[in-house]
C-alpha cells in the first residue's frame, strides 16, 4: 500500500500572508488533487495535476496557486491569506486520470488565520 | 453543471437502528456515483463505487443503488453500528471528464448507544 502525506497538519498564518501546504504520495500515481473541506460544503476542487508538470485549475482555484515539482508532490499556495479564514485541505491522487472515481486522500492540513 | 445533494447535514441514530443517507444528483450525462466516508481525524476513503452493470455495490454491511429514473443513490446498512460514526460524501464523476469528482455537502452520522 501507499501513503499521502500532508504537511504541516496545522498551519496559523496572518491576514495577507502567503503560505503553503505540501503534498507527498509513494503510490506512484500520475494524478494528484488538492481539496478545500468546509462544513456543508463538502470538498471543493481547487487545483488538480493529470500528470507531471501539468497544472489544471479546479472549481475553486482564485487566491490560490500550485505546483507539481516531481511526480510524488504537489504544493499549495495561499496567495493572500484572509482574516478569519478556517478551512482545512485535502491533498488526494489517483492511479491516472481515467480511472473514475478511486481517489486516496490524505488526513489534511487545517489552515487558521488570525 | 453537474451537482450533488445530500439533504441531510446531520443524521443521529440509535445503534440497531437502519441506516439510509440520501444522495441525489443532476447530470446531463450518466456519471458514475460514489459514497466516500470519513472518520473523526482521518483521510475520506472510498466506501462504495456504482457500477455501469447495475450490480448492486456492498462494503462493510452498506450497500447502494444507483436508481436513473429518480437521479439518486441512497446510501443503506441494515443495522447501525457505533463505529458507523462518521462523515459521509456522495460524489460523481463522469466518463469523460477523467478522475474528477464533484462532492455533496457531506452528511454527519452519529450512532448512539
Amino acid at each position: 500500500g501507499g501513503i499521502i502525506t500532508q504537511t504541516p497538519k496545522f498551519l496559523i498564518g496572518q491576514e495577507g500572508q502567503k503560505l503553503t501546504l505540501k503534498c507527498q504520495q509513494n503510490f506512484n500515481h500520475d494524478t494528484m488533487y488538492w481539496y478545500r473541506q468546509d462544513s456543508g460544503k463538502g470538498l471543493r476542487l481547487i487545483y488538480y495535476s493529470i500528470t507531471e508538470n501539468d497544472l489544471q485549475k479546479g472549481d475553486l482555484s482564485e487566491g490560490y496557486d500550485a505546483s507539481r515539482e516531481k511526480k510524488s508532490s504537489f504544493s499549495l499556495t495561499v496567495t493572500s491569506a484572509q482574516k478569519n479564514e478556517m478551512a482545512v485541505f485535502l491533498c488526494a491522487s489517483s492511479i491516472s486520470w481515467g480511472e473514475a472515481g478511486q481517489l486516496y486522500f490524505g488526513e489534511g492540513s487545517k489552515l487558521t488565520v488570525l | 453543471g453537474d451537482s450533488v445533494t445530500q439533504t441531510e447535514g446531520l443524521v443521529t441514530l440509535t445503534e440497531g437502528l437502519p441506516v439510509m443517507l440520501n444522495c441525489t444528483y443532476q447530470s446531463t450525462y450518466s456519471p458514475f456515483l460514489f459514497w466516500y466516508v470519513q472518520h473523526l481525524n482521518e483521510a475520506p476513503k472510498l466506501l462504495l463505487k456504482s457500477f455501469t452493470d447495475n450490480k448492486r455495490p456492498e462494503h462493510q454491511g452498506f450497500h447502494a443503488t444507483l436508481h436513473k429514473s429518480s437521479s439518486s443513490f441512497h446510501l443503506q446498512k441494515s443495522s447501525a453500528q457505533l463505529s458507523d460514526s462518521a462523515l459521509y460524501y456522495c460524489a460523481l464523476s463522469l466518463a469523460h471528464a477523467g478522475a474528477k469528482l464533484t462532492f455533496g455537502g457531506g452528511t454527519r452520522l452519529t450512532v448512539r448507544p
